[in-house]
């Protein structure tokens, strides 16, 4: 099993420009959570999912970002329009169930915007 | 509300040394915590959780609900446990995780 998939693994875009990155969790989670971490914020949890479905999207920074899962394989964060205080490593986490609560991450996506 | 604390940034011992990574919380239902770790160049990874009270890779960390602390320990450190570590608190009922800043332990021969 490679874990939890992350593309792409770099971005660099401009200010204004649509962003989309892609996660892919481990086969049989059914949780699977977007953090962003900056060196002024740490690790923080943007939104998580149970079986497809948005639990809590409290993190979400504001309307720019938003995120779906459209099946239990394949989940995406979007940030429209991107600005560059949006720069920061975007990680996607998976998990079985709330019993054994381990996460797993992803490699992370660094996201620059210029 | 609740919060996770890591008061040092970074933490630089000699190899051999012991070493003791802090965390505190406050959070008013009763805690889970975690300690993950993540060395250079892998990925976040969960080293241990006060549940299972073990001890992993010579760490160990008790909860201590009086002083609200979940202090990370290891008596005789080693230069691969260089590495980035993170306590974090699960809260609510669904399992969502609250981590602290970060501590970066440097462990030099």
């Amino acid at each position: 099993d490679a874990g939890v998939i992350q593309s792409p693994r770099h971005e660099v875009t401009e200010m204004g420009q649509e962003v989309t990155l892609r996660c892919k969790p481990i086969s049989g989670h059914d949780y699977l959570f977007w953090y962003r971490q900056t060196m002024m914020r740490g690790l923080e949890l943007l939104i998580y999912f149970n079986n497809n479905v948005p639990i809590d999207d409290s993190g979400m920074p504001e309307d720019r970002f938003s995120a779906k899962m459209p099946n239990a394989s394949f989940s995406t964060l979007k940030i429209q329009p991107s600005e560059p205080r949006d720069s920061a490593v975007y990680f996607c986490a998976s998990s079985w169930d709330r019993v054994h609560n381990e996460q797993f991450f992803g490699p992370g996506t660094r996201l620059t915007v210029l | 509300a609740q919060r996770v604390t890591q008061p040092e940034k970074l933490l630089s011992v000699f190899k051999g040394a012991p070493v003791e990574l802090k965390c505190n919380y406050s959070y008013s239902g009763s805690p889970e915590l975690f300690w993950y770790v993540q060395y250079s160049r892998q990925r976040l990874q969960l080293l241990l959780r006060h549940i299972s009270r073990e001890s992993i890779k010579g760490f160990t960390a008790d909860l201590n609900k009086g002083e609200t602390s979940f202090h990370l320990k290891k008596p005789f450190a080693q230069e691969e446990d260089s590495a980035m570590y993170y306590c974090a608190l699960s809260v609510g009922s669904w399992g969502k995780l609250q981590f602290g800043a970060g501590t970066q332990v440097v462990v030099t021969p």
